[in-house]
């Protein structure tokens, strides 16, 4: 079983709208949250990273929030733009710096 | 793109041949991760290297081989024992262990005609 799981598997957003992602793990132990983006046919590209500490990473119009007594992530993009189109992976590190990747999230902003 | 080149974008291959993909950085970064993404999947790591010299088996290492003979180059070679092959291949590389920030290639789609 995953121990990364995300919804929904995919979205269509109007331009201009917000949205928001969500992450639920088991990793166990924790050490990091992290998204990335990616672009179709490219590597990700990485948004944010919290440890077990932090609530909220804001990075222009992505904000994360971790909430880690119940292992759940979210990312809310804000006034969408065309170019937010990609997919949105979760991932999550143990304590050893093993990485579990979430499926990904497939975002479609439409004019 | 992160300091990391890999090459080529697109390889063909046909069954029974091994193939090698190449993954250089210029981050000065002592890790090194090989991936395997498939559609509806997170990422599945193969290999991984956290120095030169030395890697180790990922989750999935069976029909792969990688060598690090120098801190800037982790190629990886799919073997003709990799039973299914087409995939998205991506590379990556860290400062340190996977603790830390990792920067991810722009990937090497294969594909087994």
């Amino acid at each position: 079983k995953n121990q990364v799981e995300q919804s929904p598997q995919s979205l269509i957003i109007l331009e201009g709208k917000n949205c928001t992602l969500q992450c639920n793990y088991t990793v166990s132990p924790f050490s990091n949250l992290r998204w990335y983006k990616q672009d179709t046919g490219r590597g990700p590209v990485s948004l944010t990273i919290m440890t077990f500490s932090e609530n909220t990473k804001s990075n222009g119009r992505y904000t994360a929030t971790l909430d880690a007594d119940t292992k759940q992530s979210s990312l809310h993009i804000t006034a969408s733009q065309l170019s937010d189109s990609a997919s949105y992976i979760c991932v999550v590190s143990d304590s050893w710096g093993k990485l579990q990747f979430g499926a990904g999230t497939q975002v479609v902003v439409t004019p | 793109d992160g300091g990391i080149t890999q090459s080529p974008k697109y390889l063909f291959r046909k069954e029974g041949q091994n193939v090698t993909l190449s993954c250089e950085q210029n981050l000065n970064h002592d890790a090194m991760y090989w991936y395997r993404q498939d559609p509806g999947q997170g990422l599945r790591l193969i290999y991984y290297s956290q120095i030169v010299n030395d890697f180790q088996k990922g989750d999935i290492a069976e029909g792969y081989s990688v060598s690090r003979e120098k801190k800037e180059s982790f190629p990886l070679t799919v073997t003709s024992a990799q039973k299914n092959p087409t995939a998205f291949y991506l590379c990556a590389s860290s400062i340190g262990p996977a603790n830390t920030e990792a920067f991810f290639g722009q990937g090497t789609r294969l594909t087994v005609v």
